[in-house]
């Protein structure tokens, strides 16, 4: 597989479940990044990772978790959500050379509805 | 006040025309970069195009081309001879140094409708 893959592609759960969305990268870049994309909202960046470690948590509910065990992989552990949680959830990678970041490169994105 | 700001939020345009989606910003760095994405109802987000903000010309990518006005700080999207897998939500976004991190800040998109 090339670029940027997520799974699921939709999801439904129910406001006590527990779920997880994964995200992966073929890239070889060594950034990852967690977007959450609301209607009529512009994207909204959620966390960053770099090199593994969390750069950048945009004042996300701890009902959001995230996990990067490795460059490649990144994911998004969900619990006790609520309604308002329903979006488009974008992972995107990019590679950040010097301190610069690179262009950043999409996911196909989760649509999750929260019940 | 907004960083990016996409005044239209949706175009119709016939086939085989040319379309131009505007993007202004507003910023106070030097330095910065400004990108396009398509995004299909599929939901993924597709890089089109890229300009730096000390590049001299004009991004172009195919069909893509990036009319950039730096002292108007825009950075309109131009899509020539358009066709119909040209409908998508557009987005505008601009990387910019925040309390010395990288961010991408994105608009409100332009939802552009190519007619057969």
């Amino acid at each position: 597989e090339t670029g940027v893959t997520q799974t699921p592609r939709h999801l439904v759960m129910g406001m006590t479940n527990k779920k997880s969305l994964k995200c992966e990268q073929h890239l070889g870049h060594n950034a990852m990044y967690w977007y959450k994309q609301s209607a009529k909202k512009p994207l909204e960046l959620m966390f960053v990772y770099n090199f593994k470690e969390q750069t950048e948590n945009n004042s996300v509910p701890s009902r959001f978790s995230p996990e990067c065990p490795n460059s490649s992989h990144l994911f998004l552990h969900l619990h006790t959500l609520q309604p308002e949680d329903s979006a488009l959830y974008l992972c995107a990678s990019s590679q950040v050379s010097a301190g610069v970041q690179e262009t950043q490169y999409f996911g196909p994105g989760t649509r999750l509805l929260v019940l | 006040a907004q960083k990016i700001t996409q005044t239209q939020p949706g175009m119709f345009v016939q086939e085989k025309e040319a379309v131009t989606l505007d993007c202004t910003y507003d910023t106070s760095d030097q330095s910065y970069g400004l990108f396009w994405y398509k995004q299909p109802s599929s939901g993924e987000m597709i890089f089109l195009i890229y300009q730096g903000s000390y590049d001299e010309q004009n991004a172009t990518e195919g069909r893509y081309s990036l009319n950039f006005q730096k002292a108007r700080k825009s950075a309109n999207l131009v899509i020539s001879a358009s066709q119909l897998g040209d409908s998508a939500m557009y987005f505008c976004a601009m990387r910019e140094v925040v309390f010395g991190n990288e961010k991408l800040t994105f608009g409100t998109g332009t939802r552009l409708t190519i007619i057969p």
